[in-house]
């Protein structure tokens, strides 16, 4: 079955801090892939997708992501967070095209310290 | 306003109730989504919807029922309610011919069952 895995479920950083959250997945075929943020009270909102194309992809806030077909994995990374950052990230994969069936990992939950 | 609405967004129940979670769009999507987020299993579909009349189970489908019978409707109802169906439940819509996988999510309902 696929499934995703976040390895880490609680960063705290400092503001400015560098941030990178890991993503695999285990799915042989071809795949969609997303990072969601939801905020505290809110619900999730798309930070960006990878379809096809250029590995690294850009989204928004500042975000990025590259997609690492080999090592099956989609990291999130923002050069410099801020205290508005602070929010819970999940990872998603759509092993299924044109369905929108997308499989969530656990979550991290990144706290930003001011 | 376009979107995706939920209601109730609060609801306290007891066991053994029948609840209903509503869930409308606008956008006239034509795959529809329920979603129970739990802490630290992320979010777990419970059911999707391809089209008008058509539903499929997803990983947590037992104990929930969901219909269609228009396409911007797709009612969640739990029909006995237990307290491991506590949890907030997030319905989800998307449009396969713009951008296969993703999601436009509601605001959330959280639900407990005493």
């Amino acid at each position: 079955a696929q499934s995703v895995s976040q390895h880490n479920h609680h960063v705290i950083l400092s503001e400015a801090a560098s941030l990178e959250l890991g993503c695999n997945y285990s799915y042989g075929g071809t795949v969609n892939l997303f990072w969601y943020v939801q905020y505290p009270g809110q619900h999730l909102q798309l930070l960006l997708k990878y379809f096809s194309g250029d590995p690294l992809v850009k989204g928004i806030k500042g975000f990025e992501a590259e997609f690492i077909k080999s090592k099956f994995s989609f990291n999130l990374r923002k050069p410099s967070v801020q205290w508005s950052d602070t929010a819970e990230y999940f990872c998603a994969v759509n092993a299924w095209s044109n369905t929108g069936k997308l499989i969530f990992g656990q979550g991290t939950t990144l706290q930003v310290k001011p | 306003d376009a979107g995706i609405t939920q209601s109730p967004r609060y609801k306290i129940t007891e066991t053994g109730r029948q609840v209903t979670l509503m869930c409308h769009q606008t956008w006239s999507h034509s795959y529809m989504f329920w979603y129970r987020q739990d802490l630290g299993h992320g979010l777990r579909l419970i059911y999707y919807s391809a089209a008008a009349d058509i539903t499929d189970k997803g990983e947590v489908s037992d104990g929930y029922v969901v219909s269609r019978s228009k396409t911007e409707n797709f009612p969640l109802t739990l029909e006995s309610a237990t307290r491991s169906q506590t949890s907030v439940y997030f319905c989800a819509s998307s449009d396969p011919g713009q951008g296969a996988g993703e999601l436009f999510f509601g605001e959330g309902s959280r639900l407990t069952v005493l």
